[in-house]
């Protein structure tokens, strides 16, 4: 299973754009890169998914480089209900079961 | 929203102390699966489920066993509660094993073994 590296946290500001990268160096041809929000107290909720190239839906982007080592989320002008944790995920498509969490990213926005 | 529900959603309970949690849905997905969250730690998987009685071992699967019985339950079991099992636990479903896996998390169970 492929492991991720992230940011323990980031800070930003209301209206600006917040890319948060994240590292799976050994990830394998069948592994998918899943993003997911966390506000506290609830459970996680899914972003966005991609498998390469570049992935666009009404809340964030994904970029995916073609060495696919690597991957940025990127939410674009946060506002303060963005304050969340994000988490990257690295994983088979075939089940999402050998998916694994790691500790994520705290995103902090400020007024 | 997906319709996950967990209970209890707080339990307090003491060292030695069985306890059950329940994972409820009514989506009729075939995926269930229950982790823990602990500080510093993000989500860990301890049990999975790809169908009515067929469950198998997550990462940290050591003091816990499942039971599926029916589509929509999915059981955590903790035989005998320990303080390290102090916990918030998520149940979470999804429909498919194929390339889109999304997975619907549940509200949580806040577990305190004293």
């Amino acid at each position: 299973l492929a492991k991720t590296t992230q940011p323990i946290s980031m800070d930003s500001y209301e209206g600006q754009e917040v890319n948060i990268t994240c590292s799976h160096n050994n990830i394998a041809t069948n592994d998918y890169i899943t993003w997911y929000q966390q506000f506290p107290s609830q459970g996680p909720r899914f972003i966005i998914q991609g498998y390469k190239t570049k992935v666009t839906n009404e809340v964030a982007s994904l970029f995916i480089p073609a060495d696919r080592k690597s991957s940025t989320l990127s939410l674009p002008r946060v506002s303060l209900s963005d304050t969340a944790v994000y988490y990257c995920l690295v994983g088979e498509g075939t089940g999402g079961f050998k998916t694994i969490f790691g500790a994520g990213t705290r995103l902090f926005v400020k007024a | 929203d997906a319709g996950i529900t967990q209970s209890p959603r707080h339990k307090v309970t003491e060292t030695g102390t069985p306890v059950t949690l329940r994972c409820h849905q009514t989506e009729n997905h075939r995926y269930m699966y229950w982790y823990r969250q602990d500080p510093g730690h993000g989500l860990r998987l301890i049990h999975y489920s790809y169908g009515v009685k067929d469950t198998d071992k997550g990462e940290v699967s050591d003091g816990y066993s499942v039971s599926r019985s029916k589509t929509e339950d999915f059981l955590l079991t903790l035989e005998s509660a320990t303080s390290s099992q102090t916990s918030v636990y998520f149940c979470a479903i999804s429909p498919t094993s194929g390339a889109y896996n999304e997975q619907f998390f549940g509200p949580g169970t806040r577990l305190t073994v004293l």
